[in-house]
């Protein structure tokens, strides 16, 4: 079936713009996550959804890094005044249904690069 | 707040060699560690993972091994091949409901 899918996959943008990335899980899965990934480096926590439950914002680097998930289903992390050190790949998972399936699928990501 | 400590950060070994990764972790509540392997370019997957009722779990060529007391975990690569080359992530969390932490990344090299 279809795997999580993420847009744009790439994007260059001008320091201060607002960027929107998107994520869309497979279909199902309540959990949904956001990390990022700067070049040659780990994946860093931005923020967990899990059903209704209240979002887990507490790897939000800033205030200007704000995400939504809609319907339970597709989400968007929005980057509010882009700086030169917010360029990193943004990768989003999804899992079925925690604690019975973790297992995190990951989305191929979205290259961002400020200008 | 959480952390994961990862080592070594890079890892070179010879083809048919074992390869050893090990993690700490501080969030004593933490219940299951699930390893990826990134390759070059690619999404992140999962390899293998163990919670903490257990202290060992393999599958063929991999294994990993957890001691709650110490907060350790570790992934063993026996008869490691080319395509084992790859940036291996632990991680840890307390399961469902809670965020998922991840080390920094081993980038391990098998040499033919």
């Amino acid at each position: 079936g279809a795997g999580v899918s993420q847009s744009p996959s790439n994007k260059v943008t001008e320091k201060g713009k607002d960027v929107e990335l998107r994520c869309d899980p497979i279909s199902g899965h309540t959990a949904l996550y956001w990390y990022r990934q700067s070049l040659g480096q780990g994946l860093e926590f931005l923020i967990y959804f899990q059903g209704n439950s209240a979002p887990d914002k507490s790897g939000l680097p800033s205030d200007r890094f704000s995400a939504e998930r809609t319907g339970g289903s597709v989400s968007t992390l929005t980057i509010q005044r882009t700086q030169q050190e917010d360029s990193a790949v943004y990768l989003c998972a999804s899992s079925l249904f925690p604690p019975d399936q973790e297992t995190q699928y990951f989305g191929p990501g979205t290259r961002l690069l400020v200008l | 707040g959480e952390n994961v400590e990862q080592h070594p950060s890079t890892l070179s070994v010879q083809e048919g060699d074992s390869a050893v990764i090990k993690c700490t972790y501080s969030d004593s509540a933490s219940n299951y560690f699930p390893w990826y392997k990134q390759e070059l370019g690619k999404r992140p997957q999962l390899i293998i993972d163990i919670r903490s009722n257990v202290g060992e779990k393999k599958d063929q060529r991999i294994a990993v091994t957890l001691n709650k007391t110490a907060k350790h975990f570790s992934l063993h690569i026996t008869e490691t091949q080319p395509e084992d080359s790859a940036v291996y992530f632990c991680a840890a969390s307390r399961g469902g409901g809670f965020k998922t932490i991840f080390g920094a990344g081993t980038r391990l090299f098998v040499k033919a």
